[in-house]
């Protein structure tokens, strides 16, 4: 089974501080996938990596990096978190182009105060 | 650009009573469409999926859906519901060739005793 997991299922930060939020699938899936979960709005894409150190914007980028250094890890980052980036966090990842299920991480509760 | 409906946020079903939640959406080209379980806490399951093939797609916990091409509609059925399946069920779609789903904003489903 394709097991994907993320570094921190509860996270408390203060406004200003910057936020690294992990991912890691050991599946050796090409693409990953970083979402956004908030009540009446389902899941919103932050970003997404098709390969090693490549990344692309999803639908609400701003005030967010991805770093994707080694192909397991895909790394979310709040460069200086806000109260309104107080939100559940999941991470995703898929096998490659065409095989399009995506398999996700239990999900980081980040409250930013 | 494709986009998936689901209507009404929050759906109450007796439990032994027909659980039925309506998936809708647009797409310019044949889509890969999926069902994704969310309970309390806890990252998305997949449900089940349409790719190819036959339009009547069974999956866990007795759920299936029915993808009709003519009325752009995947719906998920469960002939009898059980107090296990109060969850948020989601509904996603991914034109075929495209790595990306885009998400409807969910059914919370509260089963009655």
């Amino acid at each position: 089974d394709v097991k994907v997991t993320q570094s921190s299922r509860y996270l408390v930060k203060r406004t200003g501080e910057k936020v690294f939020l992990e991912c890691v699938q050991d599946m050796d899936h090409e693409n990953m996938f970083w979402y956004r979960q908030d009540p009446g709005l389902g899941l919103r894409l932050i970003y997404f990596s098709y390969d090693v150190k490549m990344k692309e914007k999803g639908d609400i980028p701003e005030g967010y990096s991805v770093s994707r250094e080694k192909k397991e890890r895909f790394s979310l980052i709040l460069e200086s978190a806000s109260t309104n980036q107080t939100s559940m966090y999941l991470c995703a990842s898929s096998l490659s182009p065409g095989r399009v299920e995506q398999f996700f991480g239990p999900g980081t509760r980040l409250t930013v105060l | 650009a494709q986009s998936v409906t689901q209507l009404g946020s929050h759906v109450s079903v007796s439990e032994g009573a027909l659980v039925l939640l309506r998936c809708n959406y647009s797409s310019s080209v044949p889509p890969y469409l999926f069902w994704y379980v969310q309970y309390p806490n806890q990252g998305l399951q997949l449900l089940l999926k349409y790719t190819t093939g036959a339009t009547l797609v069974k999956g866990i916990n007795g759920f299936e859906a029915e993808f009709k091409k003519s009325e752009t509609s995947f719906h998920l059925t469960k002939p009898s519901a059980h107090m296990s399946d109060a969850a948020e069920y989601f509904c996603a779609v991914s034109p075929y060739g495209n790595n990306r789903l885009a998400f409807g904003k969910g059914n919370q489903v509260v089963v009655i005793p």
